[in-house]
């Protein structure tokens, strides 16, 4: 079955420190790709999104993604983090016969240290 | 553009009352989502219009009614609710097919609590 994992339910950085959150997904082709970012009873915003091509994605507010194939992965990435960051992130497929559906992580939450 | 807006932000509800929740795009979108978003879970897919026709109902049970009045709005009926029903009511949109490559664009999502 078709399933996206995120293996973090939270992660705790420094603020200025580097960040790293983990996705991975199991599906037969490569799907579309999509970091959703939602702060506090907010809606979800999108981050970045990776469709094909230059596997390293850049988003909004300083993120970046990396597509591995080889490791179904699709990791997103921040150098240095701000206290404004702190939410919780989605990782989202859509594969490529989907017509409306996408296929979530169970979100991680980001907290931030002062 | 690509603002998605929901009225109201907040909703309070007995169970015996009806209630709308409203959705509007301007973008030109031909897809429109409802999802129900429990606290610290992911969203879940309730109901997808293509083109102003619903196309995914996704076993929703029927004290939640959508209707799609033209290709920029977007509304949920409420009737009868039960107190498990309290969440975040997000809209999206897309241009169209998420196959063809598309995106998804959230609103800021209606908290509802019935009480």
């Amino acid at each position: 079955a078709q399933s996206v994992t995120q293996p973090d339910i939270h992660i705790t950085v420094s603020e200025g420190a580097s960040l790293e959150l983990r996705c991975n997904y199991s599906y037969g082709a490569t799907p579309y790709l999509f970091w959703y970012v939602q702060s506090p009873g907010q809606g979800l915003q999108l981050l970045l999104k990776y469709f094909s091509g230059d596997t390293l994605v850049q988003g909004i507010k300083g993120f970046e993604a990396e597509f591995k194939r080889s490791q179904s992965s699709f990791n997103l990435r921040k150098p240095s983090v701000h206290w404004s960051d702190a939410a919780e992130y989605f990782c989202a497929v859509a594969p490529m016969d989907s017509n409306y559906q996408l296929i979530w992580g169970a979100g991680t939450k980001l907290i931030i240290k002062p | 553009d690509t603002e998605v807006t929901q009225t109201p932000k907040h909703l309070v509800m007995g169970m015996t009352n009806k209630k709308s929740l409203k959705c509007e795009q301007h973008m030109g979108h031909r897809a429109m989502y409802w999802y129900k978003q429990k606290a610290k879970k992911p969203p879940e897919l309730m109901f997808v219009y293509s083109y102003e026709k619903l196309s995914i109902n996704e076993s929703v049970p029927s004290r939640f009614s959508p209707e799609c009045p033209n290709s920029s709005l977007l509304n949920l009926h409420l009737h009868a609710l039960q107190p498990e029903d309290s969440a975040l009511y997000l809209c999206a949109s897309s241009q169209d097919r998420l196959a063809g490559g598309e995106t998804q664009y959230f609103g800021p999502g209606t908290r509802l609590l019935v009480l």
